[in-house]
């Protein structure tokens, strides 16, 4: 099957500043989501980007289908970033997660 | 708010029980995701049901069973508790299969 593999597996950064959470996948897909799980469990849809760049306020996303990686970019981070960051891929519904990027961010 | 609803949110019983969980989609959504979240084995797809039909099938158990009914919601039946059931349970429904999925806030499963 897919495997996916996020990096790095846990980040600290300062408020204010930025970071780039990377998701590798192995195989050809035609759906690629970013979730954000934060402290109270709950999976929050952040990009549908099977391919393309997207923006969202302070984040952004960019996925190379052919290069079978998507980024995630989060700019002046805040204290509410703090989670854990999952990719997720697959060729139909049923999605194949990441074991995720643990982000903590410091006031 | 995602508008996924799952219920109940938490759930305490012993091994060899049953229990059922419960989520309603959102509104107009036709596909309907069951994932299970523990700390061996993360998030894993467990069945895909689109439209009262089952779409796909992962990682799930011959003791856990799911259906979606004519006004959408799905349950999840979960039989023969073990330990190693204790998770997070999450629902999730989108339009079609290649779109968003909205997660609903989960039911914790604790087996004793």
């Amino acid at each position: 099957g897919i495997q996916v593999e996020q990096s790095p597996p846990d980040l600290i950064l300062q408020e204010g500043a930025n970071s780039t959470l990377r998701c590798n996948f192995s195989d050809s897909v035609n759906n690629l989501q970013w979730f954000h799980q934060n402290p109270w469990g709950q999976l929050i849809n952040l990009f549908y980007i099977p391919s393309g760049t997207k923006q969202n306020g302070r984040l952004s996303a960019t996925t190379v289908a052919t290069e079978r990686y998507s980024l995630l970019y989060i700019s002046s981070s805040q204290t509410t970033d703090s989670g854990v960051y999952f990719c997720a891929v697959g060729s139909q519904g049923n999605l194949i997660f990441g074991k995720g990027t643990k982000l903590s961010v410091k006031p | 708010d995602s508008g996924v609803t799952q219920t109940p949110k938490h759930l305490i019983t012993a091994t060899g029980q049953r229990v059922t969980l419960r989520c309603s989609p959102r509104s107009g959504d036709l596909s309907v995701y069951w994932y299970q979240q523990s700390l061996d084995q993360g998030l894993q797809f467990l069945i895909q049901y689109y439209n009262g039909e089952e779409r796909a099938k992962g990682n799930i158990l011959e003791r856990f069973s799911a259906q979606q009914f004519p006004d959408l919601h799905s349950e999840l039946n979960l039989s023969s508790l073990e330990l190693g059931d204790s998770a997070l349970y999450f629902c999730a429904s989108s339009v079609r299969a290649l779109e968003t999925q909205y997660f609903g806030p989960g039911t914790r499963l604790l087996v004793l």
